[in-house]
């Protein structure tokens, strides 16, 4: 039974350029949420999908979208990158709201 | 403000020692808790929900009052293989998981 999976597993942009990140959630999970975590920080809520709509947002500019697909897997896209987004990305997976989430390994995004 | 804080630590402790982290979170809309563990460079992993009657999963009791909006972790007869960061993790009504920044944990020999 495959976990949560993301990919790629480590990418460099360059400033201003876009970058997608990927998501396939557990096996029967089909909620998605994303999150951004840097260095000594603990994760940042960045967005949640359910039923392939944006339920709730946190304090992120519109520069992060989502998308959620019909096979419940997910993507972030960030546009206009900057220095700052540099950090890691994780996707986590849940049955539904107010679970515990699985996390993927996370993609780190290195922005120079 | 934060929504949820904890105790960056690092809390250094000789194996067989007990500790405690502590957590805080302001919003009272807050509906269910949950403590993740986080080894460097890696996924944060469940570790155990909790619930306000109080749970315990082997060495691990986790603490909820609702309250004062305050949640523990004690680790008894503390492990090597403890240290790790440990982070407190809140849900809100309307979809919103929120994570504290998390308290690492050595454990030495």
């Amino acid at each position: 039974d495959a976990g949560v999976t993301q990919s790629p597993t480590h990418l460099i942009k360059t400033r201003g350029q876009q970058v997608t990140l990927r998501c396939s959630p557990k096996s029967g999970h089909d909620t998605v949420s994303w999150y951004q975590q840097a260095l000594g920080q603990g994760p940042q809520f960045i967005f949640q999908y359910y039923e392939e709509e944006e339920r709730q947002r946190g304090n992120f500019p519109d520069r992060f979208s989502g998308h959620q697909f019909p096979n419940y897997s997910s993507e972030l896209n960030v546009n206009a990158l900057l220095l700052g987004d540099s950090a890691l990305y994780l996707c986590a997976s849940s049955e539904g709201q107010g679970r515990g989430y699985t996390f993927g390994s996370g993609t780190r995004l290195t922005v120079v | 403000r934060k929504e949820v804080e904890q105790d960056p630590g690092p809390f250094n402790v000789p194996e067989g020692a007990t500790v405690a982290f502590n957590c805080t979170y302001s919003n009272s809309a807050s509906q269910s808790f949950f403590w993740y563990r986080q080894d460097c460079r890696k996924e944060p992993k469940l570790l155990m929900s909790v619930y306000s009657s109080g749970n315990e999963d082997g060495r691990f009791t986790a603490q909820l009052n609702r309250a004062s909006q305050y949640i523990s972790l004690l680790i008894r007869d503390s492990k090597l293989s403890d240290s790790a960061t440990y982070l407190c993790v809140v849900n809100i009504v309307g979809f919103k998981t929120i994570f504290g920044a998390g308290t690492r944990l050595f454990v030495k020999a």
